[in-house]
């Protein structure tokens, strides 16, 4: 079965300053999703990737996957509090079809104001 | 346009009781999935739901079940509970069709004492 593995598990950074988030797969990914969590709460979509190469930005914030489709980053500019929180990635099942997704363990981030 | 809609947010049940957790998509939405996240597992699948079918399912005992409505409106229910079973139990949903992003609810806090 496919695992998602995520580093770090947990980052602090200044306000202000860059920080980036790995999400590794064990198999290829067919579809790479982020999500971004406040604890206890439900899960925000912050972007979906499918194609190997693919970059898309919201924001401050820009997602990766790499060519060979097991690598995906997440990068965050200029971080500020409200970027906290826990940020997931999720994969697709195998033809991308179905919500039978699995997540990776998931990076704590906080920003120090 | 509302967004998935779990109820209730929270709840204490007894250990051997039976608890139904109910959620209702975003309109359109057919596909809808239920996930478990506690600290040591992560976020979890449980099952996926189709037009009133059960698509998919995860990795866990026949005590979780769960259903769907005419309207796309999910419950999942859980006998015979367990200490284990204090979760965060997440709903999503999606649009039918392969590479659809699932929208999280805000969950559904159990705590089973």
């Amino acid at each position: 079965s496919q695992e998602l593995e995520q580093s770090p598990q947990s980052l602090i950074v200044q306000e202000g300053k860059n920080l980036t988030i790995n999400c590794t797969s064990s198999k290829t990914l067919y579809g790479l999703y982020w999500y971004k969590q406040k604890y206890g709460e439900g899960l925000i979509f912050l972007m979906m990737l499918q194609k190997g190469g693919e970059e898309k930005s919201h924001e401050k914030i820009t997602a990766k996957l790499d060519e060979k489709k097991q690598q995906s980053s997440l990068h965050i500019t200029a971080s500020q509090p409200s970027h906290a929180g826990i940020y997931l990635c999720g994969a697709a099942p195998f033809d991308n079809y179905g919500q039978n997704f699995v997540f990776g363990p998931g990076t704590r981030l906080s920003v120090l104001p | 346009k509302a967004g998935v809609t779990q109820t209730p947010r929270y709840l204490i049940k007894t250990r051997g009781q039976q608890v139904t957790l109910s959620c209702s998509p975003i309109s359109g939405h057919r596909s809808v999935s239920w996930y478990q996240q506690t600290p040591g597992q992560g976020l979890q699948f449980l099952f996926e739901y189709f037009s009133e079918t059960q698509r998919n399912k995860g990795n866990f005992p026949g005590r979780f079940s769960g259903r769907q409505f005419s309207n796309s409106r999910s419950e999942m229910n859980v006998s015979t509970l367990e200490l284990g079973d204090s979760a965060l139990y997440l709903c999503a949903s999606s649009l039918a069709g392969a590479g659809n992003t699932i929208y999280f609810g805000e969950g559904s806090w159990l705590t089973v004492v």
